[in-house]
């Protein structure tokens, strides 16, 4: 496996539903973010992790929670969504510092449908 | 607060054309980072190009190219002899130095026509 996986790559789900979402990244990054994409909206950044800890958390429901148990695997776990929170979920990891690599590098998403 | 603001929503062109596409953005940052994705139609987000704010020159990667114009705070992006695969949403992507997020503009949906 190359680069960034996640899994699954589609997901149903009801509302009364638990379910997670897993990324894992090949490159030897010390990031990686959760991103949601809606139809009509810019990408939103849902959550940071630098160094297994979270250091950015946008006014994200609770509903989502996240987990980084190392610097390669990151998980958003998924509990009483609501019909609005269906979406692409991207994942990304990048390598910050000081060398200055501040791309971002994306898995493929999952593609989130809450009935 | 940095912005990035594509005012693009939709391009079309033929094949073979070249195509820019606009992309503004605001920081107070003077060290910061440019970028360009792409995201084709099987969703997986791609690096096209990226520009240091420090560097004069523009980058540039085989068919694409970026204008970066640092004082009007503009960053296009200029594709040569378009090709059908070229067709996906283009983000541009804004990242101050020592800072872990990128600030994504809305995109512009390009569709290349055979």
């Amino acid at each position: 496996e190359t680069g960034v996986t996640q899994t699954p790559r589609h997901l149903v789900m009801g509302m009364t539903n638990k379910k997670s979402l897993k990324c894992e990244q090949h490159l030897g990054h010390n990031a990686m973010y959760w991103y949601k994409q809606s139809a009509k909206k810019p990408l939103e950044l849902m959550f940071v992790y630098s160094l297994e800890e979270r250091v950015e958390n946008n006014s994200v429901p609770s509903r989502f929670s996240p987990e980084c148990p190392n610097s390669s695997h990151l998980f958003l776990h998924l509990h009483t969504l609501q019909p609005e929170d269906s979406a692409l979920y991207l994942c990304a990891s990048s390598q910050g510092g000081d060398r200055g690599l501040y791309e971002q590098y994306f898995g493929p998403g999952t593609r989130l449908t809450v009935t | 607060a940095q912005t990035v603001t594509q005012s693009q929503p939709e391009m079309s062109v033929q094949e073979a054309e070249t195509v820019t596409l606009s992309c503004t953005y605001d920081t107070s940052e003077s060290n910061y980072y440019l970028f360009w994705y792409k995201q084709p139609p099987s969703r997986q987000m791609i690096l096209v190009i990226r520009q240091e704010a420090y560097k004069q020159q523009n980058a540039t990667e085989n068919r694409f190219s970026v204008n970066f114009q640092k004082a009007a705070k503009s960053f296009s992006l200029k594709i040569s002899d378009s090709q059908l695969g070229d067709t996906a949403m283009y983000f541009c992507a804004l990242a101050s130095r020592g800072a872990q997020k990128l600030v994504f503009g809305q995109g512009t949906r390009l569709t290349i026509n055979p």
